[in-house]
């Protein structure tokens, strides 16, 4: 079964501009969610996909959205980019069930550089 | 969602046992328990996860204490490659996307 896939695996991009990052989850899985991962804040939620509906935000600005196709398949946005997004961004798929709880897949990420 | 509380870091000998405790006091009857780890610049990894049941499987064994408000990841036999960020989280089943990760456990395994 093939993993979740993310691309592009690295990425450097000039203040101002914007950027798109895309997310492949495992199949059967249509729940995506993002996370942007910095020395100085580890591991934080940005946002979560299920059926192409957004569930979940986390506390980041509107400069960050994203979306899901009816593929599964999720993409995330960064416009106006600052220095301090440069980041690992994660994404990571899971199977719904209830009463059951399942794990998330995570891919390698997205390392965004802004210079 | 539930905040947990881990050490930020341990060390283990290799070939024995590592036992990463994680307190979790808010956790409410629906939240489950998941560890993941993370091998540097990689994706968080998931191990186990437990509702109320100790569980088992070939990575790991996870202990949850009777009243749920700690539990413990037990890595049986440590090797050099358990070496890692170990991350305990809470959450519910169908809003698992929103958890927060905290800064985890930093496992060294030593020669």
């Amino acid at each position: 079964k093939a993993g979740v896939t993310q691309t592009p695996r690295y990425l450097i991009k000039t203040r101002g501009q914007q950027v798109t990052l895309s997310c492949s989850p495992i199949s059967g899985h249509r729940s995506v969610s993002w996370y942007q991962q910095t020395p100085g804040q580890g591991l934080q939620f940005l946002f979560e996909y299920f059926s192409e509906t957004q569930r979940n935000k986390g506390n980041f600005p509107g400069r960050f959205s994203g979306r899901q196709f009816s593929n599964s398949r999720s993409e995330m946005n960064v416009s106006t980019l600052e220095l301090g997004d440069s980041a690992l961004y994660l994404c990571a798929s899971r199977q719904e069930g209830w009463g059951e709880g399942y794990g998330y897949t995570f891919g390698s990420g997205t390392r965004l550089t802004v210079v | 969602d539930a905040k947990t509380t881990q050490p930020p870091s341990m060390d283990c000998a290799e070939g024995r046992a590592a036992n990463l405790p994680c307190n979790h006091s808010t956790i409410s009857g629906n939240e489950y328990v998941y560890w993941y780890r993370q091998i540097h610049s990689q994706g968080p990894q998931y191990i186990i996860h437990g509702l109320k049941n100790n569980e088992t499987n070939e990575m790991a064994s996870l202990i949850i204490t009777e009243d749920r408000k700690s539990s413990t990841l037990i890595l049986p036999h440590a090797t050099l490659r358990d070496t890692a960020v170990y991350y305990c989280i809470v959450s519910y089943d169908t809003n698992a996307g929103k958890s927060t990760f905290g800064d985890g456990t930093t496992l060294t395994v030593k020669p």
